[in-house]
Formats: C-alpha cells, sequence, structure tokens
C-alpha cells in the first residue's frame, strides 16, 4: 500500500522552462510534505518543505504548493537549470505523536535539456 | 565540518554471510534512520532510533537488525536471513523534533 505516490518516473523539459513534479498521497493523517533531490551515488538532499497549515511555500526558484482536500503537492522549478537534473523524492510524515519517520514517494527523475 | 559518513561506500557479500554498514554521524542528531532504495522502488524504511538504546521496525526490517549504544552511531546488520540483499543503503540523521533529515552518501551492496 504505497501512501505517497509520484506517478511519473521521469520528466525531461527545457532549460529555461517550468519543471512541474507531482505527488499524491493517501494518508490523511500526513500534515507535513518535504521534497528531496537525489543525485546518483549519493544521499538525497533537503530541498524545501510545506506544513498543512499551508498551501504555498517559496525558496527561491522552487515553489511547493499543496492542496488538501485532493491529496496533492507539486514542486515547481522556475526556471529550471541543467543542474535540476536529479531524481526528486517527495516525502510526508505524521506529526501526531513524536514520531517523525517520513514515507517516501519512488521519485522522479528530472532531466533539464540545455 | 559535521555531517554523516557511511562506509564502506561498495560492499560485496557472499550468499549466508552476515554483513555490517556503519553509519557515523557528528551533527548531535538525536534520531537515526536507515533507507534501502531499490530501482523504481524509492525509499524504504528499515529502522530508525530516536534516542540511544532505543530503536523501532520500519516498514522492512525482516532481515536486519540494528544497535545504538552510542549517539553517534548506527549500525545496520544485514543478515543471512535478508532474501534480496542487494540494494543501495541509506543512513540518515535528524534533530528530534525535526523533519529535516540528512543523508549520508549511501552503501552499496552487492551479493555475489
Amino acid at each position: 500500500d504505497q501512501q505517497v505516490k509520484q506517478n511519473s518516473p521521469s520528466l525531461s523539459v527545457q532549460e529555461g522552462r517550468i519543471s512541474i513534479l507531482n505527488c499524491d498521497y493517501t494518508n490523511s493523517m500526513f500534515d507535513y510534505f518535504l521534497w528531496y533531490k537525489k543525485y546518483p551515488a549519493e544521499g538525497p538532499t533537503f530541498l524545501i518543505s510545506i506544513s498543512s497549515i499551508k498551501d504555498k511555500n517559496e525558496d527561491g526558484r522552487f515553489t511547493v504548493f499543496l492542496n488538501k482536500s485532493a491529496k496533492h503537492l507539486s514542486l515547481h522549478i522556475v526556471p529550471s537549470q541543467p543542474g535540476d537534473s536529479a531524481v526528486y523524492f517527495c516525502a510526508a510524515s505524521a506529526s501526531g505523536g513524536s514520531n517523525y519517520k517520513l514515507t517516501f514517494g519512488k521519485g522522479t527523475l528530472l532531466t533539464v535539456n540545455p | 565540518d559535521g555531517g554523516i559518513t557511511q562506509s564502506p561506500k561498495y560492499l560485496f557479500r557472499k550468499e549466508g554471510q552476515n554483513v555490517t554498514l556503519s553509519c557515523e554521524q557528528n551533527l548531535n542528531h538525536d534520531a537515526m534512520y536507515w533507507y534501502r532504495q531499490d530501482p523504481g522502488q524509492g525509499l524504504r524504511l528499515i529502522y530508525y532510533s530516536q534516542i540511544v538504546n532505543d530503536f523501532q521496525k520500519g516498514d522492512i526490517a525482516e532481515g536486519y537488525s540494528v544497535s545504538r549504544e552510542k549517539k553517534e552511531s548506527f549500525p545496520l546488520t544485514v543478515t543471512s536471513a535478508q532474501k534480496n540483499p542487494t540494494a543501495f543503503y541509506l543512513c540518515a540523521s535528524s534533530i528530534y523534533s525535526d523533519y529535516g533529515y540528512t543523508f549520508g552518501s549511501g552503501t552499496r551492496l552487492t551479493v555475489v
């Protein structure tokens, strides 16, 4: 039972255009969401996060949008750069207790073409 | 520089052998985690520990064991009971009340 779903295994965009990566979740207890970026043979690095009390969070070229009613979030990268080419993981957590473990999606491989 | 170190980077194991993957952090983080990455499977949680001398099973703990004798260290043992151990293993740490995981660079385990 996959609680965090990234239905697009890959995405290809041109440099300078917008990249939109999507993520859906099924667990209504999730209240905190994160995006991680991963290069091959390296550990993921934190990119941006959003709490369920917000519907948007922006950090430079990266914006995450959260639609709680649809249980959907998306990561927008504008403008896309070749260095953004990596696997992007969506992650979620239910912080109801002291448990801060994250549930990850399967990832989306973003390729930004020069 | 503070960080999280996994060793070795590559590890080969014969069938039937136990192997231990090292994970050390000097970030003074309370919580530590072990994830496994398989192609097309994303990251799946094996074990996690929020304080010393305590740890919890994740989603795929069968065939694995851990210990947390020191705050800085969270070694993972892949036992012979693990049916399909070939994978990329990632260790992470975080402050107790924070979601901002710091990941190590991973260990690729191959069974030969």
